[in-house]
């Protein structure tokens, strides 16, 4: 069975104190691995897909990595507005195309 | 692009009575599209899968006489939860799915609140 388990599940930063928040996933081949950022009361806002290991993606302030067993999303020198909850999902070959989605980190950044 | 927009954002009815939600791909076709439901501090839990021009396929667990999904166009798909009950308030997502080169991205709509009195 797919599992996803994110790490930590919280975690409070002051404005520009970079961190890693971690998605460790076993899935019986891997299609793709998404992250999500969610803010309070929207739905879920699309941020990367990463499909092989080795393999890195960047968007603003935001990096993911990907290995064979986990992901990171790097938050470098955050901001207060990216204070959120980040959701990874995996999407595995026998999954008819369904995700398995993690509990999320909570992020809160202080200025 | 990949734009997936939701209506009503919220939405507050009488047990017994139903209400249709309504989920739009804006700038794609979608292909299939997926139910969410979410409660507080939880994270996403998949209802429904539908593909267009097909019969939804139901999570174990979710009731298909009481969430009637219908995916009648490659942009549109609709959740009826029929004669609701107080336990269904929840905020439901539905997300859509293209057929096109990122095949596998699901892109989300902003969710609707329902709240059942």
């Amino acid at each position: 069975e797919d599992q996803v388990t994110q790490s930590p599940e919280a975690l409070r930063l002051q404005e520009g104190e970079s961190s890693s928040l971690n998605c460790s996933y076993t899935v019986s081949g891997l299609r793709g691995l998404f992250w999500y950022r969610q803010d309070p009361g929207k739905g879920p806002e699309f941020l990367f897909t990463l499909y092989s290991a080795g393999e890195e993606k960047e968007k603003e302030r935001l990096k993911a990595t990907l290995t064979k067993k986990e992901s990171f999303l790097h938050i470098t020198a955050p901001k207060p507005e990216d204070s959120a909850t980040y959701l990874c999902a995996v999407l595995s070959a026998d999954s008819w195309g369904k995700l398995q989605f993690g509990a999320g980190t909570q992020v809160v950044v202080t200025p | 692009g990949a734009v997936v927009s939701q209506h009503p954002s919220w939405v507050i009815c009488k047990s017994g009575t139903s209400v249709k939600i309504e989920c739009r791909s804006l700038d794609f076709q979608a292909t299939t599209m997926f139910w969410y439901r979410q409660f507080p501090k939880q994270s996403l839990m998949l209802m429904a899968t539908s593909n267009e021009g097909s019969k939804a396929t139901y999570e174990q667990g979710v009731e298909k006489d009481k969430f009637l999904i219908n995916h009648a166009s490659l942009t549109l798909s609709t959740l009826t939860v029929t004669s609701a009950h107080p336990e269904d308030s929840s905020f439901y997502i539905c997300s859509a799915r293209t057929s096109g080169r990122a095949f596998y991205e699901q892109y989300f709509g902003p969710g609707t609140r329902l709240t059942v009195t």
